[in-house]
């Protein structure tokens, strides 16, 4: 089992180039997101989905765009790069717990940096 | 507010000594589950124990422990006879609400652990 595979583990961009983080996940979860993580600020929230054409922003959504066409699939894309988006990505998944919460399972991160 | 606030940026403890981590959180749903993660050095965040509201026993797993106290809304996280490779970041988190709200992040303690 995979789990949840994110690619690539590291890029460099230049400020105004657009790319996308991909993620992927084959446990069959419904419940995919993407979080930042930036010295000091924990992990924080840009977008999630709960389910094949459903998403919805976090706390800080701008600049990224994300799609969910599949179960297994969950793209972030940086519309145009600028340096405050230098920082690790992660790309987590859950499924949804009948009666309990559940834990999220994490890839393994993309340092991103924006020069 | 803050919907999980880690007071302490950084702990430091002796080899096999108990540390306990600081954990509170704010929210006015009566249903929410509580987690806490390790990040090591090398980035990846491991999920490491998971209390719900509605628990009436605190959980445990091995060397973990969570101390959850409901009224006054905190949910520490202890860890036993700490050991070298216990040395690193360590995040609360919080889902309320529903099972597949999003996962909401303190901004994280570092424990140093010591021979």
């Amino acid at each position: 089992n995979a789990g949840v595979t994110q690619t690539p583990k590291f890029q460099v961009l230049k400020t105004g180039q657009s790319m996308t983080l991909q993620c992927a996940q084959d446990m069959n979860h419904e419940y995919m997101s993407w979080y930042r993580q930036d010295p000091g600020m924990g992990l924080r929230l840009i977008h999630y989905s709960v389910g094949a054409g459903i998403t919805d922003q976090g706390e800080v959504p701008n600049g990224y765009n994300v799609s969910r066409s599949t179960t297994e699939d969950f793209p972030l894309r940086l519309l145009s790069a600028a340096p405050s988006q230098t920082s690790v990505y992660f790309c987590a998944s859950s499924y949804i717990g009948r009666g309990r919460f559940t834990e999220a399972f994490f890839g393994q991160g993309t340092r991103l940096t924006v020069v | 507010a803050q919907k999980i606030t880690q007071t302490q940026p950084g702990m430091f403890v002796q080899e096999k000594e108990a540390v306990t981590l600081d954990c509170t959180y704010d929210t006015s749903d009566q249903s929410y589950g509580l987690f806490w993660y390790k990040q090591p050095s090398s980035g990846e965040m491991i999920f490491l124990i998971y209390q719900g509201s509605y628990d009436e026993q605190n959980a445990t797993e091995g060397r973990y422990s969570l101390n959850f106290q409901k009224a006054r809304k905190s949910a520490n996280l202890v860890i036993s006879a700490s050991q070298l490779g216990d040395s690193a970041m360590y995040f609360c988190a919080m889902r309320e609400g529903l099972p597949g709200t999003a996962l909401i992040f303190g901004k994280g303690t570092t424990l140093s652990v010591s021979s």
